[in-house]
C-alpha cells in the first residue's frame, strides 16, 4: 500500500531563514506527488506537484520542491521564509485510480520574527 | 471557473444526534469527490470517494456515510454522531483526466 512519511512533527525557524521540510513515499509505480499548506481553519491549497520530467518543480509562493527517486523522497524548499509562511504542510500521493490521495501526518510550521 | 462550496463552516452537535454536510462543486460536469477528515493532531485520512452519481467508495469502516444524489453534489451523513467523530472535514475534487485534488474551505465538527 501507499505511503508517505513527513518525520518532522514540527519546524521552527527565524524569517529569513531558509527551509526544508523532509517527505518520503512508498509507492510501487512512478508516484504523483503534491505539498499542500493549510491555513488554521482553512482548507488546502495547492503548493506544487511531481507527475513527470524535470525533478526540481517551482511552486508557488517562492517554494520549490526536488524529487529524488533513490531516496523515495520529495523535500519542500525555501530559500527565505516569510513570517506568512507559517502553517502546516502536508506531502501527498496520488493513490487509486479516482485520483485520490494518501497524505502523511503534516509538519507544523513556526516561524520566529 | 471552478469553485467548490462546502458548509456548513462550523457546527457544534450532541452526541447522538445525526448529521448532513454538504458539498458542491460549481463550474465542472462530471467530478471526482472526496471527503476527507482531519482529527486533532493527526493528518488528513480519506473517507469516502465517488466517481460518479450513486457511486460511493468507502475507505474506513465507521460511523459515517456518503452520498451523491447529483453530479456535483456530495454528502457526509450520520444517523447518530460519536465523540470520535470530531474534526475537520474537508471536501475535494478533481476532474477525471487531472491528478489535482481541489479543496473546499472545511467545516470544524465538535460532538459534545
Amino acid at each position: 500500500a501507499q505511503s508517505v512519511t513527513q518525520p518532522d512533527i514540527h519546524i521552527t525557524v527565524s524569517e529569513g531563514a531558509s527551509l526544508e521540510l523532509r517527505c518520503n513515499y512508498s509507492y510501487g509505480a512512478t508516484p504523483y506527488l503534491f505539498w499542500y499548506v493549510q491555513s488554521p481553519g482553512q482548507g488546502l491549497q495547492l503548493l506544487l506537484k511531481y507527475f513527470s520530467g524535470d525533478t526540481l518543480v517551482q511552486g508557488i509562493k517562492g517554494f520549490e520542491a526536488e524529487f529524488k527517486r533513490s531516496q523515495s523522497s520529495f523535500n519542500l524548499r525555501k530559500p527565505s521564509v516569510h513570517w506568512s509562511d507559517a502553517a502546516e504542510y502536508f506531502c501527498a500521493v496520488v493513490s487509486g485510480s479516482a485520483r485520490q490521495l494518501t497524505f502523511g501526518s503534516g509538519t507544523q510550521l513556526t516561524v520566529l520574527p | 471557473s471552478q469553485t467548490i462550496h462546502q458548509w456548513p463552516a462550523t457546527l457544534v452537535q450532541p452526541v447522538g444526534s445525526p448529521l448532513s454536510l454538504e458539498c458542491t462543486v460549481e463550474g465542472t460536469s462530471n467530478p471526482n469527490l472526496y471527503w476527507y477528515r482531519q482529527a486533532a493532531g493527526r493528518g488528513l485520512q480519506l473517507l469516502f470517494y465517488s466517481v460518479g452519481i450513486g457511486q460511493i467508495s468507502s475507505e474506513v469502516p465507521q460511523n459515517l456515510s456518503a452520498s451523491r444524489p447529483q453530479d456535483r453534489q456530495f454528502i457526509l451523513s450520520s444517523k447518530k454522531l460519536l465523540l470520535s467523530d470530531s474534526g475537520f472535514y474537508l471536501c475535494a475534487w478533481s476532474k477525471g483526466t487531472e491528478l489535482i485534488n481541489y479543496f473546499g474551505q472545511g467545516t470544524r465538527l465538535t460532538v459534545v
